[in-house]
């Protein structure tokens, strides 16, 4: 898993509230992704990292922030939670023309 | 929007066949990538092929790529109970991992 660790790996959240999911990787990667995952779309990219206090939208962003003020942590915020946030949610580092995915966070929106 | 679309979008096939699947994408590449996601797992990187490559081999795998048409096959050959897998094909125009966008996926299952 290339030193990644997602933490949660589960969460069950209440709508309207703010969740924040963790992504920690050991090897100093410069690029770090947050992309989640739903059946019939595949994995779509929320935000990106290409560096600290480096970051950029993806494809689906709203509703979504991320910070990152260490090389090794890339964090990712839900302001209020949605059931539409409701999905499997994976952090990646890449390394060249790979990347490398952590073992992911399912997270429920009641 | 979905620059890779599979297809099939699921195949079933017995121990020792082979496995085709298709990747279709709508921009110019500079790379294409094949992925595996194990139920439950993250994606584990298989294979990548470049722009200027025709077919490209790993052990049991063999890729082609037809930028013309703009579409990609990935043949598992021999299959094996535990191949049996969800396989994602991902493009990045910028020829890096920066913005990985993912096709839907096949959903392969090996019977013994």
């Amino acid at each position: 898993d290339a030193g990644i660790t997602q933490s949660p790996r589960h969460k069950v959240t209440e709508t309207g509230t703010p969740v924040t999911l963790r992504c920690h990787q050991t090897e100093n990667h410069r690029y770090m992704y947050w992309y989640r995952q739903d059946p019939g779309h595949g994995l779509r990219l929320i935000h990106y990292s290409y560096g600290v206090k480096d970051t950029d939208k993806g494809e689906v962003s709203d509703g979504y922030s991320v910070s990152r003020s260490k090389t090794e942590d890339f964090l990712l915020t839900l302001e209020s939670a949605t059931s539409s946030q409701t999905s499997v949610y994976f952090c990646a580092i890449s390394e060249g023309t790979q990347a490398f995915f952590g073992q992911g966070t399912r997270l429920t929106v009641v | 929007s979905q620059q890779g679309e599979e297809d099939p979008q699921a195949l079933s096939i017995q121990e020792g066949e082979n496995a085709t699947m298709n990747c279709s994408y709508k921009t110019s590449i500079n790379n294409l990538q094949w992925y595996r996601q194990n139920s439950g797992r993250g994606l584990v990187h298989l294979i990548l092929i470049r722009s200027n490559e025709r077919e490209k081999h790993s052990g049991r795998l063999r890729v082609t790529l037809d930028t013309s048409k703009k579409s990609s096959s990935l043949l598992i050959t021999a299959s094996r109970a535990a191949d049996t897998a969800s396989y994602f094909c991902a493009t990045d125009p910028s020829g890096g991992a920066q913005k990985l966008v993912f096709g839907q996926g096949t959903r392969l299952t090996i019977n013994p």
